[in-house]
């Protein structure tokens, strides 16, 4: 597709559980961020990947959260035991390594209940 | 840490109505401005990047002006429609080689037919 594809759109889960939430970036884009939006915040940072590796995960709120890019294209948040606090809509973007616009998907709307 | 402020955090407008409001920034190792239009459902959409004191653009009926001496946008609309009801996001990389944004909270704008 043309644009940032994020699955699933929603996501409804019990608390303890674990979730992946998945994101196809625009093809040809070495740059991919994760974001959550809150209720009523703006989106903020969880991590950012250059290629295949991580290159700054330093807004990843704690070790229940994880991302992987294995192959420089898709990639996966994992949530392990999650919590209440986890809900919100979890933004994906990507970009051209030397263009600062990113383009964002739907987004993933998670519940925890 | 970056602190980037958005006022009012909702508006409501009669259609037809011009409105604008405003994006907070600290004035201090500024980098750029970017805005973005979030209409529920959809994907964030990128309206401007902004990077010079003085800078006006403009996308149809919408357009922005930065102050980086003083630390401020503001986006305006004009003759607003009910199809610009959205939440407005503005937001700045946290350094120059930084290529993760810090968001606002969003100004919310409905359109009121």
């Amino acid at each position: 597709g043309a644009g940032v594809s994020q699955t699933p759109s929603n996501k409804v889960t019990e608390k303890g559980k674990y979730v992946e939430l998945r994101c196809d970036p625009i093809s040809g884009h070495t740059a991919l961020y994760w974001y959550r939006q809150s209720l009523g915040q703006g989106p903020e940072f969880l991590i950012y990947f250059q290629g295949t590796g991580a290159a700054d995960d330093s807004g990843l709120p704690n070790d229940r959260f994880f991302a992987v890019r294995p192959e420089g294209s898709v990639s996966t948040l994992k949530i392990q035991r999650t919590e209440r606090g986890d809900s919100a809509v979890y933004l994906c973007a990507s970009s051209l390594i030397r263009n600062t616009e990113a383009f964002f998907g739907q987004g993933t709307r998670l519940t925890v209940v | 840490i970056l602190n980037v402020e958005q006022s009012p955090q909702s508006l409501h407008v009669q259609e037809g109505d011009s409105t604008n409001f405003t994006c907070s920034f600290p004035s201090s190792n500024f980098y750029a401005l970017h805005w973005y239009r979030w209409e529920t459902a959809k994907s964030p959409e990128a309206l401007f990047v902004m990077t010079l004191n003085g800078d006006e653009k403009k996308k149809g009926r919408i357009s922005a002006t930065l102050n980086t001496k003083e630390g401020y946008s503001y986006l305006y609309i004009k003759g607003s429609q009910p199809e610009d009801s959205a939440t407005y996001l503005c937001a700045s990389p946290t350094s120059g080689s930084a290529r993760q944004l810090t968001f606002g909270s969003g100004t919310q704008l409905t359109v009121l037919p």
